[in-house]
């Protein structure tokens, strides 16, 4: 089946870790994106990436990092310069070069700190 | 500076009505926008993404109008099921550009009761 792979589900961090998020897609889509979601907020967008190895900071950026090397895998840190990291986080694609542009979602990575 | 609200926030109907949800938005200059659903704990799915000329899209018992021009999207759903309980999201696509980034609302919860 084609789609959006995130891992883990539930993910623990200690006070000064930085934690690795999983995102994998096989849909063969040119760009992906990092969102966090807060209880009773909308979606913000974390980092963004057009084209391999290549990445874009999106409105709430800091105390985050990124890479695209792959096509398919856009991993998310979480590094400890993020003082309030506990959200829903949510792994996007869409096929940039389509005037569809259509989102297609993981089903999300929830956050916690020790 | 673009700004998608929903309200209300959330909403409760008995089985078998028909029900609008509601999205405004503050900047007439969009690319497209879409209409998520998204349940407890899970990743969102997109249902209906209208171009910005485009003045509606229906898929089965769903249909979501776009009027640009009073900042406005309905999206609305016939002989409501206790299926389509979750909540629903709108985003919008900033700019006239295809690569404008997405402005999310945050969501009506909706509950149909049986």
């Amino acid at each position: 089946d084609g789609g959006i792979t995130q891992s883990p589900k539930y993910l623990f961090r200690k006070e000064g870790q930085n934690v690795t998020l999983s995102c994998e897609q096989n849909l063969n889509h040119d760009a992906m994106y990092w969102y966090r979601q807060d209880p009773g907020q909308g979606l913000r967008l974390i980092y963004y990436s057009q084209i391999v190895n290549d990445f874009q900071k999106g409105d709430i950026a800091e105390g985050y990092s990124v890479s695209r090397e792959k096509k398919e895998s856009f991993p998310l840190t979480v590094t400890s310069a993020q003082k309030n990291p506990t959200a829903f986080y949510l792994c996007a694609s869409s096929q940039d070069r389509s005037t569809n542009e259509k989102l297609f979602f993981g089903s999300g990575t929830q956050l916690s700190v020790l | 500076k673009q700004e998608v609200t929903q309200i209300p926030a959330a909403l409760s109907v008995p089985e078998g009505e028909n029900l609008v949800l509601n999205c405004s938005f503050t900047d007439s200059a969009i690319y497209n926008l879409q209409w998520f659903r998204q349940d407890p704990g899970k990743g969102l799915t997109s249902l209906l993404l209208i171009q910005s000329s485009q003045r509606e899209q229906t898929s089965g018992r769903l249909n979501a109008s776009l009027d640009k021009s009073s900042g406005r999207s309905t999206l609305y759903i016939a002989a409501s099921q206790p299926g389509d309980s979750a909540t629903y999201l709108c985003a919008v696509r900033r700019g006239v550009v295809r690569r404008g980034k997405l402005i999310f609302g945050q969501g009506t919860e909706l509950s149909v009761k049986p």
